[in-house]
This record gives C-alpha cells, sequence and structure tokens, in this order.
C-alpha cells in the first residue's frame, strides 16, 4: 500500500490477556517508531528501529512491552499480561532516512482497550 | 520549558475566521519542529517541519512560524473551513534524539 498500515484497528483484551500490534511501514523507510497515545495526551515515544535494529527502546514504560521488526520492514508491539492502564492508541510511523528533521509518516493507530 | 506544550486545548470557530494556536518547546538542544493534522479516523498528516530560527512556512490557507531563540511557534488558518476540524499537534526533536516530543494539540472546530 502507499502508507503505513496498522493491525487491527480496535482491540479489546481482558486484563491479563497479551496482544500483538503490528506496523506495516511504507516500503524502504528505513526509521520505524512507535508512540501510545494516552486519552487527552499527545502521543509519546516508545521505541525506534533502524531497519532490524532496535536503537532506542527507553519509552517503553516495562518489561511487559516488547517490539521487533526481524527483517527490517514488517514491525509488530507486543504486550504481554495487559493492564488497564495500557489502553491506548498505538500509533505507528515511519521515515525513509533517520534524519531527525525528516518528515514521519503515520498509522491510522491500533486502539486497544483493556477491560 | 521542560516539556512541548500547546494552547489553547481546544478552540471553536466561525467558518471563514482566520485562527492561530502556539506551540512551546524547549529551546535547548533544539532540532527541529513538526506539525500535524490528526483528523478523526484517519492518520496525522505532516504539515510543516522547521528548523532554522525565522522560518516560515505556508501550505495553502495555513501557515507557520518558528522561533528558536525564545522556543515557540505559532500555527496560522486563514479563512478556516468545515474540513480544517481536526486535532493539530507540534512535536519537537532535540540533542541527538531521533523520535519527536509532542504536545498534547489543540483540537480545532470549525462549525459552518
Amino acid at each position: 500500500g502507499a502508507g503505513v498500515s496498522q493491525s487491527p484497528r480496535y482491540k479489546v483484551a481482558k486484563r491479563g490477556q497479551d496482544v500483538a500490534l503490528r506496523c506495516d511501514p511504507i516500503s524502504g523507510h528505513v526509521s520505524l517508531f512507535w508512540y501510545q497515545q494516552a486519552l487527552g495526551q499527545g502521543p509519546e515515544f516508545l521505541t525506534y528501529f533502524q531497519n532490524e535494529a532496535q536503537l532506542d527502546k527507553s519509552g517503553l514504560p516495562s518489561d511487559r512491552f516488547f517490539a521487533e521488526r526481524p527483517e527490517g520492514s514488517v514491525s509488530t508491539l507486543k504486550i504481554q499480561r495487559t493492564q488497564q492502564e495500557d489502553s491506548a492508541v498505538y500509533l505507528c510511523a515511519s521515515s525513509p532516512r533517520g534524519g531527525r528533521n525528516t518528515e514521519a509518516f503515520f498509522g491510522q493507530g491500533t486502539r486497544l482497550t483493556v477491560v | 520549558i521542560l516539556n512541548v506544550e500547546q494552547s489553547p486545548q481546544s478552540l471553536h470557530v466561525q467558518e471563514g475566521d482566520s485562527t492561530n494556536f502556539t506551540c512551546s518547546f524547549p529551546s535547548s538542544n533544539f532540532y527541529a519542529l513538526h506539525w500535524y493534522r490528526w483528523e478523526t479516523a484517519k492518520s496525522p498528516e505532516a504539515l510543516f517541519v522547521m528548523t532554522l530560527n525565522g522560518d516560515e512556512k505556508k501550505k495553502g490557507r495555513i501557515s507557520a512560524t518558528l522561533n528558536t531563540k525564545e522556543g515557540y511557534s505559532y500555527l496560522y488558518i486563514k479563512g478556516s473551513q468545515p474540513e480544517d476540524s481536526a486535532t493539530y499537534l507540534c512535536a519537537s526533536t532535540s540533542g541527538s534524539a531521533r523520535q519527536l516530543t509532542f504536545g498534547s494539540g489543540t483540537q480545532l472546530t470549525v462549525l459552518p
């Protein structure tokens, strides 16, 4: 596709359940970011990949959060033993290079609700 | 300023009115300032990326200015239209970090 694709668009999980969120970046984009947006707040950084290398995971809130991008394209964000505070919109963004002044292209997000 | 802050939080204007919002960001180690428009049920869409003090950018009826010395940016919309209704996010990059640090956004509603 032409843009960044995320799936599923919506996910309802029972507390304690594991979830996996998928991001298909724009083909050829080197950089991939995951952000978490809680209600009423701006997106907050979770983790950054350059190709298959996870260069920064300082924003992951706990060791229940894990992200991978094994072949440098599709990325998966996994959340184990979900808690209510994990309810948020999870946004994926990709950019063609790693530059800090490069425009990032976002997906529509996955809205996770933990009940 | 330690964080990226945006004001107002929300705004209602009449069709045809011009409006503007403010983004404040840390000026130390500043690298770039990004503006995004996020319409409901769509992806955030990049409007502008600015790096230099005094930068002004324009896209149709929307323009933005940047003051890196005092750490603020203004976004202007001239002659607002209902299709301008969206949340406008600003974000900065600083130091060697690659990620964006976002404000909480300004939610604009343009009434017909």
